[in-house]
């Protein structure tokens, strides 16, 4: 199975400075028609796991533009160019290339 | 509105059996990859199976021959039969909806269901 690890682990933001988490895979996640299957989900405290990304770096509906998602190959980044209050919780990204999907370890945000 | 709704769950020996249900409403389930994911206490969440629009299926090594998934398409329902229960599979069992973009061998989970609880203890 594909393993994917993220740092940081804990990432403490102040309000209105960006954030950047990364993520990597322990194969290529480029598929042979040039897209990533990557996607990164947000779960908020007490609450399901929610689409914010799919193939490395379209938002899904309805997530405002302030996150953005990039990277190729094995290396991802999800930023978040200005921290909001509501952006607490842990980020997960996770491969969608082989059954079974991987997530990785998580990054836990918290607002300074 | 579109929804996912999970029950099912509870406190069970370990060797015991469960099924796990997930009714949809607002789309229909056979035309989707509809996901189950678990998520174990203070841990992240860990993808289990899959049913494909088509019908194959697709589990992950820790569950497999154990676990089976199935829909009833009349009732717009998912299911996941848990059998030979183990501590380790105590979780929240989420069911997720699969949506793949046009031309892609791929899906993401764009809808997830509240999840419910499922503790194997004696």
């Amino acid at each position: 199975d594909l393993v994917m690890t993220q740092s940081p682990l804990s990432l403490p933001v102040t309000p209105g400075e960006p954030a950047s988490i990364s993520c990597r895979s322990s194969q290529s996640l480029l598929y042979s028609n040039g897209y990533n299957y990557l996607d990164w989900y947000l779960q908020k405290p007490g609450q399901s796991p929610q689409l914010l990304i799919y193939l490395g770096s379209n938002r899904a509906s309805g997530v405002p533009d302030r996150f953005s998602g990039s990277g190729s190959g094995t290396d991802f980044t999800l930023k978040i160019s200005r921290v909001e209050a509501e952006d607490v919780g842990t980020y997960y990204c996770m491969e969608a290339l082989q059954i079974p999907y991987s997530f990785g370890p998580g990054t836990k945000l918290e607002i300074k | 509105e579109v929804q996912l709704v999970e029950s099912g769950g509870g406190l069970i020996q370990p060797g015991g059996s469960l099924r796990l249900s997930c009714v949809a409403s607002g789309f229909t389930v056979s035309s989707n990859y509809m996901t189950w994911v678990r998520q174990a206490p203070g841990k992240g969440p860990e993808w289990v199976s899959v049913i494909y629009s088509g019908g194959n299926t697709y589990y992950a090594d820790s569950v497999k021959g154990r676990f089976t998934i199935s829909r009833d398409n009349s009732k717009n329902t998912v299911y996941l039969q848990m059998n030979n229960l183990r501590a380790e599979d105590t979780a929240v069992y989420y069911c997720a909806r699969g949506d793949a973009p046009p031309g892609h061998y791929y899906y993401y989970m764009d809808v997830w269901g509240k999840g419910t609880t499922v503790t194997v203890s004696s």
